[in-house]
């Protein structure tokens, strides 16, 4: 069955960076894109980027800009999301995302989510 | 970008009634590019329809949506204890993709 497992929990000062992995299972990881999607404390979802594990194009959210960086590993299909210049505002849910191979796409099947805590 | 506006913000019902819960958008979007995802406390979001109105496998019948252009509707016939959760709606037609801010169906 299709699984996407993400990394722990995570607390971080103001400035710093921070890394959060998604490994997945069940399916040809290069078949269809990753997104990252996050959830401040009671929010809604925020769309953060894609990249296709395919060939690494990649977009991201206009805010991010210059913050994030989307990779995978395609020997262990697994995606990575890396956020610099941490504040206070992200601390939220992180979560990865199975979408279609394309910059927009729905989501079929997410991983548990990751809760980052960004404070001093 | 496209906004998506959820009404009503909240919804008491009891189980075995009918919801109905509305996504307006600020500009057209093609209904292949309409999708929503319920979530629970603690979870992450669940795909329950996409393309506007198709269900993944494994969705129960009783959760239907509809609609196009600018308003779209997911409706489930016959409310259970566990649908008693949030509702988003996400375009996916034009960048970036958006959600609305969600629908908290309750028990009433």
């Amino acid at each position: 069955q299709v699984q996407l497992v993400q990394s722990g929990a995570e607390v971080k000062k103001p400035g710093a960076s921070l890394k959060v992995s998604c490994k997945t299972s069940g399916y040809t990881f290069t078949t269809y894109g990753i997104s990252w999607v996050r959830q401040a404390p009671g929010q809604g979802l925020e769309w953060m980027g894609w990249i296709s594990p395919y060939n690494g194009n990649k977009k991201n959210a206009q805010k991010l800009q210059g913050r994030v960086t989307m990779t995978t590993d395609t020997s262990t299909s697994t995606a990575y999301m890396e956020l610099r210049s941490l504040r206070s505002d992200d601390t939220a849910v992180y979560y990865c995302a199975r979408g279609l191979d394309s910059s927009v796409s729905y989501k079929d099947y997410w991983g548990q989510g990751t809760l980052v805590t960004v404070s001093s | 970008e496209v906004v998506l506006t959820q009404s009503p913000g909240s919804l008491s019902l009891s189980p075995g009634e009918r919801a109905t819960l509305s996504c307006r958008a600020s500009q057209s979007v093609s209904s292949a590019y309409l999708a929503w995802y319920q979530q629970k406390p603690g979870q992450a979001p669940r795909l329950l329809i996409y393309a506007a109105s198709s269900r993944p496998t494994g969705i129960p019948d009783r959760f239907s949506g509809s609609g196009s252009g600018t308003d779209f509707t997911l409706t489930i016939s016959r409310l259970e204890p566990a649908d008693f959760a949030v509702y988003y709606c996400q375009q996916y037609g034009f960048p970036p993709e958006t959600f609305g801010q969600g629908t908290k169906v309750e028990v009433k």
